[in-house]
Parts: C-alpha cells; structure tokens; sequence
C-alpha cells in the first residue's frame, strides 16, 4: 500500500464546469503524477511534479492545469470541463533520490469522471 | 518518444492453461526500464515487475515469469497455469528516466473456468 487516496473517486459533471481532482499521499514521496486512462491508449501522462510548486507537462496536458503546494496533495483541475475529458484518472507516486526519475511508479485508486 | 506495443487485444484460455502476453517497445534509449502492470475488474493498478535495460535475466515469481529479449525489444509475460484470479487487463509500459512512462493499450487477459 503506497499510502495514496484520490478524491472524489467519481464524479459527473456538466461541459464548460470546472473540476477538480485531489490525490493526497501520506508517505512523503517527491514525484507525483497525473494520468488518464481511455480504451485502446492504456494509460497517459497530463502532469508531474518534482516538488512543491515544481511541474511540469506530460503527453496530453492540453486542457489540465496541475497545483502541488505541498509535499503530500498534488491537484489536476479541469478549467472549463469538456465530454472529451471524460475518463478514468489515476494518480501515481514514486520515490527517487536519483538524477531522473527510474523508480516504480505506484498507483492511487482512481476517480472515474462523467463530463455531460 | 518512446513506444509499447501490445497487439494482443483480449486472449480468452481456460483454466489451467498457459498463456502468455506480447510487449514490442521502441526507444532510442540505451538505458530504459520495463514494467508490468495488472489491471483486475475492481479498478486498481497493480505493480508487477520492472526491468533494467542493463540486466536481460528472465524473472519468475510463482506462476509468473518474464521474457526480456533486447534484440527483439520484447518484453513478455508468461502465466503458467492460469487461474480464474488471473482475469485482468495487463499493462506493459517503458521509462526512459524522464518521468515520461509510456504504456501500451493493455491485454484483457479473461481465464474461463
């Protein structure tokens, strides 16, 4: 158990709200990220971060905007929610000392969110 | 940018069968690492293994063994004996140390009893 919680953990939404998604960590870890999970592209990268108030983008991060103002929460917010963001999120963690990121990535439980 | 295959869509076995799953990865990389992940019908996903680009040794845990072949630039997961608990979507996914993991589209794996 990798201590990681993701809330809501579903949530229906209407196009053109804003969202926001919370993953909290308990165990200090300084990598964090932001995934989406849709049939047929496995799973995608949105945002990271490295640390407290450092981010940055992944493969899909167009429409997402990400907060880490501490260690243990790291935010994805959807500004103005569209139905092509409806998916499966997952947060993950890993802990590295090293130059680079090679460590497990360990993953939350996931929020399923319904864009309408 | 880095690249999982897995073309194996669904694979349907009866218990107590073997199967195995196919992972093909691209990377320009010389240092990388391989993982699998399973995905059961509850949702989560599970850490199964990771692999060095520096140590092509084959690995079994239990029923579960791995392939590396670098000069194939495959990766792939063999379950011997599947169980009814071994229907799962499974991910094969690729790092190349820059926080960027790419992961294939995954392999429903359903075991029939």
């Amino acid at each position: 158990d990798a201590g990681i919680t993701q809330s809501p953990r579903h949530k229906v939404t209407e196009t053109g709200t804003p969202v926001t998604l919370r993953c909290h960590q308990t165990e200090n870890h300084r990598y964090m990220y932001w995934y989406r999970q849709d049939p047929g592209h496995g799973l995608r990268l949105i945002h990271y971060s490295y640390g407290v108030k450092d981010t940055d983008k992944g493969e899909v991060s167009d429409g997402y905007s990400v907060s880490r103002s501490k260690t243990e929460d790291f935010l994805l917010t959807l500004e103005s929610a569209t139905s092509s963001q409806t998916s499966v999120y997952f947060c993950a963690i890993s802990a590295t000392g090293l130059a680079g990121n090679t460590d497990t990535q360990y993953f939350g439980p996931g929020t399923r969110l319904t864009v309408l | 940018a880095q690249k999982v295959t897995q073309a194996q869509t669904e694979i349907s076995v009866v218990e107590k069968e073997d199967v195995t799953l196919d992972c093909v990865y691209e990377t320009r990389d010389t240092t990388y690492y391989l993982f699998w992940y399973k995905q059961p019908p509850s949702g989560e996903l599970v850490f199964l293994i990771r692999r060095n680009s520096f140590d092509e040794q084959n690995e079994i845990s239990g029923r579960y063994s791995w392939n590396f072949q670098k000069s194939t630039s495959s990766f792939n997961f063999t379950i011997t004996a599947s169980q009814v608990v071994d229907s799962a979507v499974y991910f094969c996914a690729l790092s190349e140390g820059n926080n960027d993991m790419r992961f294939g589209a995954g392999t429903r794996l359903t075991v029939k009893p």
